[in-house]
């Protein structure tokens, strides 16, 4: 599969718990988005790179998420002292140079945090 | 910032019937409109997307058009079959101020159930 990867497909932690979250792009894509995915909810954006910098950050993400993309290939996503609202699916897409409009999304890691 | 209303929230057609999806924008800088289908516990999936420089768009059954005055756009599927039966999200897009984003503003959805 050449699309979007995401890892882990699904977590379960408690309350207070941090965990993280992996997103491989697609090959070449230098564009990568994180977005947060509730029930009967459309995607809302969190956060953006390109390359390895961060160029914007929603105000979804509070102090306690953060997002890296150190060598500009593979995002990680932490969520520390997770709490009950932070139960969702995380989805991540990613986009080419020149087609930068067009994101094509991986397949997720849904959290549930009890 | 941008918001996007989608309509219906639900929609049941008999399979070999046309659905139609609408959404709405409010942000005129907007440009850039992608529909994707979700199915069950599945990644989103760019099915058709519209760029604000054309008024329509078609491929095969698909099809999507664009009211930038109105600021709406629909989404027009014909000859439905059971297997488009999935949640359907239209967006809306434009790049931010430094030209190297492009902030998708995403509608609730539409369940599409198609009956054989």
């Amino acid at each position: 599969d050449t699309g979007v990867s995401q890892d882990p497909r699904h977590k379960i932690t408690k309350r207070g718990q941090n965990v993280t979250f992996r997103c491989d792009p697609i090959s070449e894509h230098n564009r990568l988005y994180w977005y947060r995915q509730t029930l009967g909810q459309g995607p809302e954006f969190l956060t953006y790179f390109q390359n390895e910098a961060q160029l914007e950050k929603s105000r979804l993400l509070s102090d306690r998420f953060s997002a890296e993309r150190p060598k500009g290939s593979f995002s990680t996503l932490e969520i520390q002292r997770t709490e009950q609202g932070d139960s969702a699916m995380y989805l991540c897409a990613s986009s080419l140079r020149q087609l930068k409009e067009t994101q094509y999304f991986g397949p997720g890691t849904r959290l549930l945090v009890l | 910032g941008e918001n996007v209303e989608q309509h219906p929230s639900t929609l049941s057609v008999q399979e070999g019937d046309s659905a139609v999806i609408k959404c709405t924008y409010s942000d005129s800088a907007s440009n850039y409109f992608p529909w994707y289908k979700q199915e069950l516990g599945k990644r989103p999936q760019l099915i058709i997307d519209i760029r604000s420089n054309v008024g329509e768009k078609k491929d095969q059954r698909i099809a999507v058009t664009l009211n930038k005055t109105a600021k709406h756009f629909s989404l027009h599927i014909t000859e439905t079959q059971p297997e488009d039966s999935a949640v359907y999200f239209c967006a809306a897009g434009s790049q931010d101020s430094g030209g190297s984003n492009y902030k998708l503003t995403f509608g609730k959805g539409t369940l599409l159930t198609v009956n054989p």
